[in-house]
């Protein structure tokens, strides 16, 4: 089975910190995603990736960067945290075959004081 | 831009009774994925459908994909308590990355 590996899964950081959200996955795979869900909102896409160094904007990349320099590993940058960004944040890695679709990580609680 | 529509949005029910989760698209797909999240944890995939008129079945949850009408429904039989959870469907976004696209999710509550 696919893993995807969050690395925190409760963050509480300061207003104004770099916050870095580590993703890994152990499947070899190409497309990798990173997502907030917040309450009423659902999920909404914030980057992805589709190869090593290679990124494209999601629908909220503002406050955001990612950082893709091995293949299996994607992290999200909080540049200057604020909290606005207090959210649910996931992870996934795209799974071919028959099943397709998402496999997602553990998930990232990230509250910013 | 495609858009993706669950109803209800919230559902509370007796254990044994059915229901069904509609999950509605603006543009044509020809994947949708259902997927399950309990309360603080992760997605968890339960279905992918592929085609046209597929349908998928496990335990009491079955799944079905009518791409012609843009809709699929999630299908409930005789719930119990352990089917609480949010549910989504999501379905493939525009562009060849495979970006998907969620429904706000339906979050189920079976009551004894």
């Amino acid at each position: 089975d696919v893993k995807v590996t969050q690395s925190s899964r409760y963050l509480v950081k300061r207003t104004g910190e770099k916050v870095f959200l580590e993703c890994v996955q152990d499947m070899d795979h190409e497309n990798m995603f990173w997502y907030r869900q917040d309450p009423g909102l659902g999920l909404r896409l914030i980057y992805f990736s589709y190869d090593v160094k290679m990124k494209e904007k999601g629908d909220i990349p503002e406050g955001y960067s990612v950082s893709r320099e091995k293949k299996e590993r994607f992290s999200l940058i909080l540049e200057s945290a604020s909290t606005n960004q207090t959210s649910m944040y996931l992870c996934a890695s795209l799974t071919g075959g028959t099943k397709g679709g998402y496999t997602f990580g553990s998930g990232t609680r990230l509250t910013v004081v | 831009e495609l858009k993706v529509e669950q109803n209800p949005l919230f559902l509370s029910m007796q254990e044994g009774k059915n229901y069904t989760i509609y999950c509605n698209y603006s543009t044509t797909s020809d994947r949708l994925y259902w997927y399950r999240q309990d309360p603080g944890k992760s997605l968890e995939s339960l279905f992918v459908l592929l085609s046209n008129g597929a349908v998928k079945q496990e335990g009491r949850l079955m799944a079905s994909l009518d791409t012609k009408a843009r809709l699929s429904t999630l299908h409930i039989t005789a719930a119990v308590h352990d089917l609480s959870a949010t549910y989504f469907c999501a379905v493939v976004g525009g562009g060849s990355q495979g970006n998907l696209i969620f429904g706000k999710g339906t979050k189920l509550s079976v009551k004894p």
